[in-house]
C-alpha cells in the first residue's frame, strides 16, 4: 500500500536551516513526489516537484531558500534562512493509480 | 495571475446535498485537469477527484466514489462538486486546485489552489 509518512512536528530557529522528511512505503521507493506549504487559515502553496533522483523543479515564485533532495526511499524539503512566515504545515504529495496520496503533515514551528 | 475561487458551502443535514463551484482565472482553463480536495477539521489534507480538461475522465476518492460527482464547464471557467447524500465525515474545508497537466498523469502535480470553501454536514 502506497503510504507517505510525515514527522508531525519539527522546530528551527529564525534564520537557521531546516530538512523535513517525507518516507515513501515499501515498494515505492523510485516514485516522485511534490511538496505543498500551508500556511496559516491559508489555502495550500505548491513548492515543487521532487524526483527520486533528487533533481526538482519548483512552483512559481518559490524562493531559493527551498531545495528538495533525496535518498533511497526519503524526501526532504530543506529550508534556509527561516523566516517567520514559513511557519507552515508542509505536505507531500505522490500519484497513486488514479489517485494523489498525500503525507500526514509536518507542522514546522520557526523559533 | 492564476486564481481560483470557490463557492457554494454551508451547512447541510445528513443525507443532503451541496454544489460546489470553483470560478477560474488568469490562466486556460480548458487546457487544464483540475482537481478537488479537502481538509477536515485539524486534520491533513485528502484527494477527493480529479477532472481532465475536456471532462471526458474523471478519478474518485474511494470514500466519495457514487456520492460525489465533479464536472466542468469550459465557457464558463468553472469547476463543480455535486455532493450527494452527505455524511458528518464530509465536514470539511474543500479546495480546488489546478492540475500542471491536461489529464491525470504520474508527474504532474496540482501548482495552484484556492483559499478554500467550509462545508458542514449536521443536524
Amino acid at each position: 500500500q502506497l503510504v507517505l509518512t510525515q514527522s508531525p512536528s519539527a522546530s528551527a530557529s529564525l534564520g537557521a536551516s531546516v530538512k523535513l522528511t517525507c518516507t515513501l512505503s515499501s515498494g515505492h521507493s523510485n516514485y516522485a513526489i511534490a511538496w505543498h506549504q500551508q500556511q496559516p487559515e491559508k489555502g495550500p502553496r505548491y513548492l515543487m516537484k521532487l524526483n527520486s533522483d533528487g533533481s526538482h523543479s519548483k512552483g512559481d515564485g518559490i524562493p531559493d531558500r527551498f531545495s528538495g533532495s533525496s535518498s533511497g526511499a526519503e524526501r526532504y524539503l530543506t529550508i534556509s534562512s527561516l523566516q517567520s512566515e514559513d511557519e507552515a504545515d508542509y505536505y507531500c504529495q505522490t500519484w497513486g493509480t488514479g489517485t494523489l496520496v498525500f503525507g500526514g503533515g509536518t507542522k514546522l514551528t520557526v523559533l | 495571475q492564476v486564481q481560483l475561487v470557490e463557492s457554494g458551502g454551508g451547512v447541510v443535514q445528513p443525507g443532503g446535498s451541496l454544489r460546489l463551484s470553483c470560478a477560474a482565472s488568469g490562466f486556460t482553463f480548458g487546457s487544464c485537469g483540475m482537481h478537488w480536495v479537502r481538509q477536515a477539521p485539524g486534520k491533513g489534507l485528502e484527494w477527493v477527484a480529479f477532472i481532465r480538461y475536456d471532462g471526458n475522465n474523471k478519478y474518485y476518492a474511494d470514500s466519495v466514489k457514487g456520492r460525489f460527482t465533479i464536472s466542468r464547464d469550459n465557457s464558463k471557467n468553472t469547476l463543480y462538486l455535486q455532493m450527494n447524500s452527505l455524511r458528518a465525515e464530509d465536514t470539511a474545508v474543500y479546495y480546488c486546485a489546478k492540475g500542471s497537466t491536461y489529464d491525470f498523469l504520474t508527474g504532474y502535480p496540482p501548482d495552484y489552489w484556492g483559499q478554500g470553501i467550509v462545508v458542514t454536514v449536521s443536524s
